[in-house]
């Protein structure tokens, strides 16, 4: 069974500093996303990452993806206040398409 | 990437009754799928939603509390049936176009409270 862990589940951070989430998962996939979460809100895409080694970037957030490591990271730099929001990953659970929704990290960066 | 469009988007329902949410998207997409999101927590896969045949169900949910159809490729509903408190949660459908891109949209979500 797929699993998907996300580490930390809640991080307090100063605006302008830098800090790293982590997605670990336990089975074969090579298709990763990132999603935002804001409260009351559904959810919004920040990155698909499709093959080992993948990196992308979208302002503050940079996402990369290691499928030997079953490993994902969502970098965030010179955090600002707009990036509080709870951060999932998601793994695709091999060929059925359905998605494994990592725990979640609810971000809160603090003026 | 696909818009959807849920309804309706919140609800507040007697226990022991049920609610229909709908799942309406613009453009034909392979895969439907439905979520629940509890309070505080990630989401949790229901169902996979087939094309006129029972959806799929994921371990934990039976057919019976969460009966699923999709009578086509654009169109599914999902009724939460004999409502408790604990069913109270946002649930969310999400497709996805396989043939398009790799990418999974959500809709808005229906955020239901059982009283």
């Amino acid at each position: 069974e797929l699993k998907v862990e996300q580490n930390p589940l809640f991080l307090s951070m100063q605006e302008g500093k830098n800090y790293t989430i982590y997605c670990n998962y336990s089975t074969t996939s090579d298709r990763l996303y990132w999603y935002r979460q804001d409260p009351g809100k559904s959810l919004e895409s920040l990155f698909v990452l499709l093959s080992n080694g993948a990196v992308k970037q979208e302002g503050r957030l940079m996402a990369s993806l290691d499928t030997k490591a079953r490993l994902s990271t969502l970098h965030i730099t010179a955090a600002v206040h707009d990036l509080s929001a709870t951060y999932f990953c998601a793994v695709e659970g091999g060929s059925s398409y359905k998605y494994i929704f990592g725990t979640g990290t609810r971000l809160k960066v603090l003026a | 990437s696909a818009v959807i469009s849920q309804k309706p988007s919140r609800d507040i329902c007697q226990r022991g009754t049920s609610l229909t949410i709908q799942c309406q998207v613009d453009s034909q997409v392979t895969m439907m799928f439905w979520y629940r999101q509890q309070p505080g927590q990630s989401l949790t896969l229901i169902a996979t939603a087939n094309q006129g045949s029972e959806a799929t169900y994921e371990s934990g949910f039976v057919i019976d509390k969460f009966p699923i159809s999709r009578p086509n490729l654009t169109f599914s509903t999902l009724t939460v049936s004999n409502m408790s408190p604990e069913d109270s949660s946002i649930y969310l459908c999400s497709v996805t176009r396989r043939r398009v891109d790799y990418g999974y949209t959500f809709g808005s979500g229906t955020r239901l409270t059982v009283v």
